[in-house]
């Protein structure tokens, strides 16, 4: 079956540490993948794309790594901060007739202690 | 900042009633998603449209929900007769097929809270 696994747990770090969050798929060939941030009660916000044929893509303090041999990307905030702490979710850009279909995974909880 | 906006934000209604969400995409966005979010369930893909064309609303219980867009500035996502299961928060995206650009993701709205009681 089709799936999209983010660690249910909720990851707990100090402030000034690098978070690592995992997203992996199973019986998908994404296009693209996104990562998003959820803060309760809102949206979620676009942070990160990475295409298919790319292997890490950087932004400011955030890096997404994407191996479709593992099928496996990795999400890194460094230098984290108590304002990180969010929810985050990875999203699979899915190749259909006409487009692209983007899916989401049950996203991860990430807490920064000060 | 161009938003994505969803009405109402909040709606509570009794089982069998008709329930109508709205959406209005940024100007000039040719893809628009509905999401519906629950604990349980996280992000589920309702339905989603390019260039105002339904693509794909497999993830839609086709006997009760149904979704529009008579224009480019306005989705609609109806839910008749609505039932306590339905209780989520449904979100609407928007932005540019991948076709246009492969950099950016999607802008959502805050959300219509719905309650089913």
């Amino acid at each position: 079956s089709q799936k999209i696994e983010q660690n249910s747990e909720a990851l707990n770090i100090q402030e000034g540490k690098t978070a690592t969050l995992t997203c992996n798929y199973t019986n998908y060939s994404p296009a693209y993948l996104q990562w998003y941030r959820q803060d309760p009660g809102r949206g979620p916000v676009f942070l990160l794309l990475i295409r298919e044929n790319e292997k890490e893509k950087r932004k400011e303090r955030l890096k997404v790594t994407f191996d479709t041999t593992l099928k496996q990307s990795l999400f890194h905030i460094t230098a984290s901060q108590p304002a990180d702490s969010a929810t985050y979710l990875c999203a699979l850009d899915i190749r259909q007739s006409g487009g692209f279909k983007t899916i989401f995974g049950a996203g991860t909880r990430l807490f920064v202690k000060a | 900042d161009a938003r994505v906006t969803q009405t109402p934000r909040d709606k509570v209604t009794e089982m069998g009633q008709e329930v109508t969400m709205r959406c209005q995409p940024i100007l000039g966005h040719n893809t628009v998603f509905w999401y519906r979010q629950t604990m349980m369930q996280g992000l589920e893909l309702l339905a989603y449209f390019r260039n105002r064309a339904p693509l794909d609303d497999s993830g839609m219980p086709k006997d009760r929900f149904s979704a529009e867009m008579p224009d480019a500035t306005l989705a609609t996502l109806k839910i008749q007769p609505s039932e306590p299961r339905d209780s989520a928060v449904y979100f609407c995206a928007s932005g540019l097929d991948r076709l246009k650009t492969n950099n950016y993701g999607y802008t959502f709205g805050s959300g219509t809270r719905l309650t089913v009681v």
